[in-house]
């Protein structure tokens, strides 16, 4: 299986700030079949980023997404309050379809 | 819109079976790989397979052989049995359906139902 390795763990930052999370496969992701999902507290996650660079419906384009093969990034401008919150790379080119471990962006 | 509603018991007793369905209202309930994805407490994300309208199954490797997805398209309705629970199941169970038929992220969500499993 594709293994999903996100760093950093943890991004404490402020508003206003940007933030540049990273998420490595084990194996090439063809096809760019990666996603990114935000997650609050008690809630589902919500997807941001397909296609390793698309954004979802209603997503602000203050959310990027870049990369290719094994490395991808996920970069969020001017951070508002809104968008603190738990960020989950996920590939969906091969099954079983794995998800990275998280990274938490925090103020 | 499409909306995902799911329900289940929510606790449970090792050894037993868990149980859970979800009814999709809104879109085309055919054409798309209908999936079930669980969240341990505190944890990330595991996807646990899916199922299309046909009944054709992809199952995570680490669950599959307890692990039985069935769909119901005259109900517009997929349900997940996970057999011989033990605590280590006790998560938040989300369905889903993903943005398109073909090769496409989840984009479609269920309300989450926590599931434990105690004695």
């Amino acid at each position: 299986e594709i293994v999903l390795t996100q760093s950093p763990g943890v991004l404490s930052l402020s508003p206003g700030e940007s933030a540049t999370l990273s998420c490595r496969a084990s194996q090439t992701v063809t096809n760019n079949f990666l996603a990114w999902y935000q997650q609050k507290p008690g809630q589902a996650p919500r997807l941001v980023i397909y296609g390793a660079s698309s954004r979802a419906a209603g997503i602000p384009d203050r959310f990027s997404g870049s990369g290719s093969g094994t490395d991808f990034t996920l970069t969020l401008s001017r951070l508002e309050p809104e968008d603190f919150a738990v960020y989950y790379c996920q590939q969906y080119d091969r099954s079983p379809r794995t998800f990275g471990q998280g990274t938490k962006v925090q103020i | 819109q499409v909306q995902l509603q799911q329900w289940g018991a929510g606790l449970l007793k090792p050894s037993e079976t868990l149980s859970l369905t979800c009814t999709v209202s809104g879109g085309f309930f055919s054409g798309y790989y209908w999936t079930w994805i669980r969240q341990s407490p505190g944890k990330g994300l595991e996807w646990i397979g899916e199922i299309n309208s046909s009944g054709n199954t992809n199952y995570n490797p680490s669950l599959k052989s307890r692990v039985i997805m069935s769909i119901d398209t005259s109900k517009s309705q997929f349900s997940l049995n996970l057999t011989s629970v033990s605590a280590a199941d006790t998560a938040v169970y989300y369905c889903a359906r993903p943005r398109l038929a073909v090769r496409s992220p989840l984009a479609y969500w269920g309300q989450g139902t926590l599931v434990s499993v105690s004695s």
